[in-house]
């Protein structure tokens, strides 16, 4: 079978609680950022995206804060279920035509 | 709708064999996208059309790896003399149009090479 994400970090959260997923991001020059959401076999998902003239974004349970002092991005899951457990990937764009991925979080959801 | 897909979804080569993988696009989207995916670790950009227009190659890993969009939608990617390190999952992805717009991702093709 698969043995995906060996070497990713992880988090893992019992179902109705609220998760937190922090990405730390290098390029200052970053005007964009996406969180992707990857289930086992499939192929990225967009959840929520941010521009760099933003602090806090917030969609559908989801919120997105930047910090863009520390260069820091998180996620944020509110009351978490099953069918979130899945791997999450922050992504920066320069302003060009590249999402360039940060290594990802492994989030399990515990019943 | 019908979102981008991509075929086959699993292929198996030895080494040294030549691969072409396929990308269908949303329709009507503009820009497209090739990223490789090695094992637990995040997409990584490889190259990057707009219409026919190839405007980045600056990911492909070397002159072994080819991409084309000859009519502006269907792509292929082709790894000629496939090695062991080409094994990944390759993505594709489109957007409406230029880089800021959501990039919509098929579900990749798995390449191992034995």
């Amino acid at each position: 079978g698969e043995s995906v994400g060996l070497h990713l970090p992880t988090l893992s959260v019992q179902e109705g609680d609220n998760s937190i997923i922090n990405c730390a991001y290098s390029n200052s020059a970053s005007d964009y950022f996406i969180w992707y959401k990857q289930e086992s076999g499939k192929g990225p998902q967009f959840i929520i995206d941010i521009r760099s003239n933003m602090d806090k974004r917030q969609g559908q349970r989801v919120t997105v804060l930047l910090n863009k002092t520390v260069k820091h991005l998180s996620l944020q899951i509110a009351a978490t279920q099953p069918g979130d457990s899945a791997v999450y990937f922050c992504a920066e764009n320069f302003g060009n035509e590249k999402l360039t991925f940060g290594t990802g979080t492994r989030l399990t959801i515990i019943p | 709708g019908a979102g981008v897909s991509q075929s086959p979804r699993y292929k198996v080569a030895k080494r040294g064999q030549d691969v072409a993988l396929r990308c269908d696009p949303i329709s009507g989207h503009v820009s497209l996208f090739w990223y490789q995916q090695a094992l637990g670790q995040g997409p990584e950009f490889l190259t990057y059309f707009q219409n026919e227009a190839q405007l980045d190659k600056s990911g492909l890993p070397s002159d072994r790896f080819f991409a084309e969009r000859p009519e502006g939608s269907v792509s292929t990617l082709k790894i000629q003399r496939t090695q062991q390190e080409d094994s990944a999952v390759y993505l594709c992805a489109s957007s409406v149009a230029g880089p800021s717009y959501e990039q919509y991702f098929g579900p990749g093709t798995r390449l191992t090479v034995t």
